[in-house]
């Protein structure tokens, strides 16, 4: 089973500021299969960002993805009020389909 | 535009079995794979498994032997039955749908609350 650990736990930052989150995994995992998903209290996730980099339909482009191999990162340039939630990311690639324990990120 | 609906028990009583169904509507169910994933109470999100358009299911481990997901293509709706319920089973579950088996989970249902307790 792949491990994914996310850091920091919890980001306090402002709005306006850039966030930017870190997922690694216990093993290497192809960027075709790395995903990061939103979460409100009391809401579903949300998916934001599929293969690594590509986001889903309707994101803003303020949400941006990257990394390979063990290493990934969800960028947020401008943090807007809305932003401010829990973020995790998601292997897809090799069963079973395993999630980080979540970053939340919360106003300072 | 499709959507996901959990229907299921809100309380289930321990060595108990959980039968959770997701309604799928406004969409055919053909070519995509259908998954369960829970969320316990304040923690992360763990995948329980899927069953494909096929009818080809694939657990995770860690749950494999107390898990069935079945599908019943005529009615929109797949299932969930999981065994031998502990308190530690107690948890928000989602229903998720993805196209592919190595695909992501761009659409969810809003999610059940059960809690396991005499």
């Amino acid at each position: 089973e792949i491990v994914l650990t996310q850091s920091p736990g919890t980001l306090s930052l402002s709005p306006g500021e850039r966030a930017t989150l870190s997922c690694r995994a216990s093993q290497s995992v192809s960027s075709t299969y790395l995903g990061w998903y939103q979460q409100n209290p009391g809401q579903a996730p949300r998916l934001l960002i599929y293969g690594a980099s590509s986001r889903a339909i309707g994101i803003p482009d303020r949400f941006s993805g990257s990394g390979s191999g063990t290493d990934y990162t969800l960028t947020i340039s401008r943090l807007e009020p809305e932003d401010f939630a829990v973020y995790y990311c998601q292997q897809y690639g090799s069963a079973p389909y395993t999630f980080g324990q979540g970053t939340k990120l919360e106003i300072k | 535009q499709v959507q996901l609906q959990e229907s299921g028990p809100g309380l289930v009583k321990p060595s108990e079995t959980l039968s959770l169904t997701c309604t799928v509507s406004d969409g055919s169910m053909s070519g995509f794979y259908w998954s369960w994933i829970r969320q316990p109470p304040g923690k992360g999100l763990e995948w329980i498994g899927y069953i494909s358009y096929s009818g080809s299911p694939n657990y995770n481990p860690s749950l494999k032997s107390r898990v069935t997901i079945s599908l019943e293509t005529s009615k929109s709706q797949f299932s969930l039955k999981l065994t031998s319920l502990t308190p530690a089973d107690t948890a928000v579950y989602y229903c998720a749908t993805a196209r592919g088996a190595r695909s992501y989970f761009a659409l969810w249902g809003q999610g059940t609350l059960v809690t396991v307790s005499s």
